[in-house]
């Protein structure tokens, strides 16, 4: 079955640019999805098909895709972006079609 | 405004059953894909079961395929889980996810709060 890697955490000053990495096997061949999560609420999509930010998402929150992995970028981060994120495919043909990764812990210094 | 609410959630011991309920609202729900998604500590984010907008198209996790049973109604803008012989591996909270599919695939656009199952003797 499909396996997403995400390094499992990401310490990040504020006010500077966070980047959370997610790759895949062929995983510029598909559409990436963004959920940020943070300490006892249900998580949020927040990128949607590798580069779409969904209405309500701050603009300093953008995706991008290139070869094998897709990159989170969070800029100008603030301490309300500690949080979990996780990555997800669709894999229509699998038993599992909805794929996520481990989540990476951004923490703000 | 999107609104899933879970409820059904408590401790059960292992080899019972119960019955996880979402109630929708705030869009068509008829319209829509619905899925359970259980998250854990050690396990992160699993998909676990899927139910198609009319409800004649249903999938599993080969992990509760044989003991969990998603349904809806529409009428009554409700989700449903039934979860028999429960494993302590079940443990987990579940969340009621709305699906969105387009170009080809998923992703879950709106997420309930979530329901705590904990399974233990």
């Amino acid at each position: 079955s499909y396996v997403l890697t995400q390094p499992p955490s990401l310490s990040v000053a504020p006010g500077r640019t966070a980047r959370i990495t997610c790759w895949g096997y062929n995983l510029g061949s598909t559409s990436v999805h963004w959920y940020q999560q943070k300490p006892g609420q249900a998580p949020v999509l927040v990128i949607s098909y590798n580069t779409d930010r969904p209405s309500g998402i701050p603009e300093r929150f953008s995706g991008s895709i290139s070869g094998n992995t897709a990159t989170l970028i969070i800029s100008r981060v603030e301490a309300g972006d500690e949080a979990d994120y996780f990555c997800q495919v669709w894999d229509g043909s699998a038993d599992h079609p909805y794929v996520f990764g481990a989540g990476t812990k951004v923490s703000v210094l | 405004e999107v609104q899933l609410v879970e409820s059904g959630g408590g401790l059960f011991k292992p080899g019972g059953s119960l019955r996880l309920s979402c109630a929708a609202s705030g869009f068509t729900y008829s319209s829509y894909a619905m899925n359970w998604v259980r998250q854990t500590p050690g396990r992160g984010l699993e998909w676990v079961s899927s139910i198609s907008s009319s409800g004649s198209a249903v999938n599993y996790a080969a992990s509760v395929k044989g003991r969990f049973t998603i349904s809806r109604v529409n009428a009554w803008n409700s989700l449903y889980l039934q979860m028999n012989s429960l494993r302590v591996d079940d443990s987990a909270v579940y969340y009621c996810a709305r699906a969105d599919c387009s170009g080809g695939s998923c992703r879950i656009d709106h997420w309930g709060h979530g329901t705590l199952v904990a399974v233990s003797s």
